[in-house]
């Protein structure tokens, strides 16, 4: 079936250390992003990629750093500059259709520091 | 910066109607609403591309008024499903895009 997969569900990381979260997409989309939430709280954009070998900042990318080395991978990366990681990570992708960019999002991460 | 949603939470009866506001300082060109279930993925909704259009989901419809730089989400009828935080969704650039601040909703029985 087509559809986003993160993983791993759940993450436990050690203060100082880096953490990386995958995300591999098989519905052939351009666009991949990376967000995060915090409990009560909206989504915020972390980085995205429009294209392979392209991404911008989004508007809380500091700590954070990503690739996009294959169109269907866009693996985000927290680093320990990251005051304060623990959070649900989203990962997601759009299509671009005559009605607009739809987002399509994965099952999410939930990254607690410890 | 975020477009602001409200209420920030509400808490209605099965049966009872509600209406989600959602308000960007900048220009909106398209709206997305989406809904999400605790500790899940958002589910898209719907979205609203022209000024003033409206759309339905089942008893679930929306408005989009560019000029305002606004939309709204009618919630008619309201069922248990319908418990869940609704985002609304917006494209600030190419490909850039965000979300409001969410509403709670709690459909009681």
């Amino acid at each position: 079936d087509g559809g986003i997969t993160q993983s791993p569900k759940y993450l436990f990381r050690k203060e100082g250390q880096n953490v990386t979260l995958s995300c591999e997409q098989n519905l052939n989309h351009d666009a991949m992003y990376w967000y995060r939430q915090d409990p009560g709280q909206g989504l915020r954009l972390i980085y995205y990629s429009q294209i392979v070998n392209d991404f911008q900042k989004g508007d809380i990318a500091e700590g954070y750093s990503v690739s996009r080395e294959k169109k269907e991978s866009f693996p985000l990366t927290v680093t320990s500059a990251q005051k304060n990681p623990t959070a649900f990570y989203l990962c997601a992708s759009s299509v671009t259709a005559s009605s607009g960019n739809t987002i399509y999002f994965g099952e999410g991460s939930w990254l607690t520091v410890v | 910066q975020q477009p602001v949603q409200s209420p920030q939470a509400v808490i209605l009866r099965e049966g009872e109607d509600a209406v989600i506001n959602c308000s960007s300082s900048k220009a909106l060109y398209s709206v997305h609403w989406y809904r999400q279930k605790h500790g899940e993925a958002p589910v898209f909704l719907m979205i609203l591309l022209k000024g003033g259009e409206q759309k339905g989901h089942e008893k679930i419809s929306a408005s989009f008024n560019e000029k305002k730089q606004q939309s709204s989400l009618y919630l008619t009828a309201s069922q248990l499903s319908y418990s869940g935080t609704y985002f609304c969704g917006t494209e600030t650039g190419t490909y850039k895009y965000i979300f409001g601040t969410g509403t709670r909703l709690k459909v009681l029985a």
